[in-house]
């Protein structure tokens, strides 16, 4: 059974701090891993798409890697600034019919 | 491109009503997934229809059900509502295999 986890639940940084958020899962062979964010109250942002082929993907700030054979991925986030506070999810799909499994999230919160 | 739609986004019942749920989703995406959200609990998985079908169920009593159009519309139907079904309502959608998941901005169902 697929389990996902991710550390840390909740971290407070001083704006302008290189970050890197972290997740885990249980079963290596997945079809895709997504990040997400989440403001209070809305629904959730797709952030990057890493297919099971590739091994990192970037889109402005944030720098995502997939390490299959360890169940790990980590989202980095370069400059913090407090727009960057939200929650951040990441969720892997274990075949193309599966359904996504949702990490519980690291609360992330950039001090002014 | 219109982004995914969720109807209506706030509503209030009584304990005993039932309740219906809509969920638009983009064009040309045929797997929609439904999820609550609440604070306790994080994003828990209730069930995902694909071209009309039902292709994976979460572990939910039967008063939540769902079904979907020829469209790709679908909803959910919440029936004899419990205080405890207050939450944050959401729906995924993809165009189906391993392809990226997009969020509406969910339904905040209040069960008084």
């Amino acid at each position: 059974k697929q389990e996902v986890t991710q550390i840390p639940a909740a971290l407070s940084v001083p704006e302008g701090e290189n970050l890197v958020l972290n997740c885990s899962f249980t079963d290596s062979a997945i079809y895709n891993l997504q990040w997400f964010r989440q403001d209070p109250g809305k629904g959730l942002t797709s952030l990057l798409l890493i297919q099971s082929s590739q091994r990192e993907q970037t889109s402005g700030r944030l720098n995502a890697s997939l390490d299959k054979s360890s169940g790990r991925s980590t989202l980095y986030i370069a400059a913090s600034q407090p727009g960057d506070s939200a929650t951040y999810l990441c969720a892997v799909l274990r075949t193309s019919y599966d359904k996504v499994i949702f990490g519980p999230g690291t609360s992330l919160s950039v001090i002014p | 491109k219109a982004g995914v739609t969720q109807t209506p986004r706030y509503l209030i019942k009584t304990r005993g009503q039932q309740v219906t749920l809509s969920c638009s989703p983009i064009s040309g995406h045929r797997s929609v997934s439904w999820y609550q959200q609440t604070p306790g609990q994080g994003l828990q998985f209730l069930f995902e229809y694909f071209s009309e079908t039902q292709r994976n169920k979460g572990n939910f009593p039967g008063r939540f059900s769902g079904r979907q159009f020829s469209n790709s519309r679908s909803e959910m139907n919440v029936s004899t509502l419990e205080l405890g079904d207050s939450a944050l309502y959401l729906c995924a959608t993809r165009m189906g295999g391993a392809t990226e998941a997009f969020f509406g901005q969910g339904t905040r169902l209040t069960v008084v």
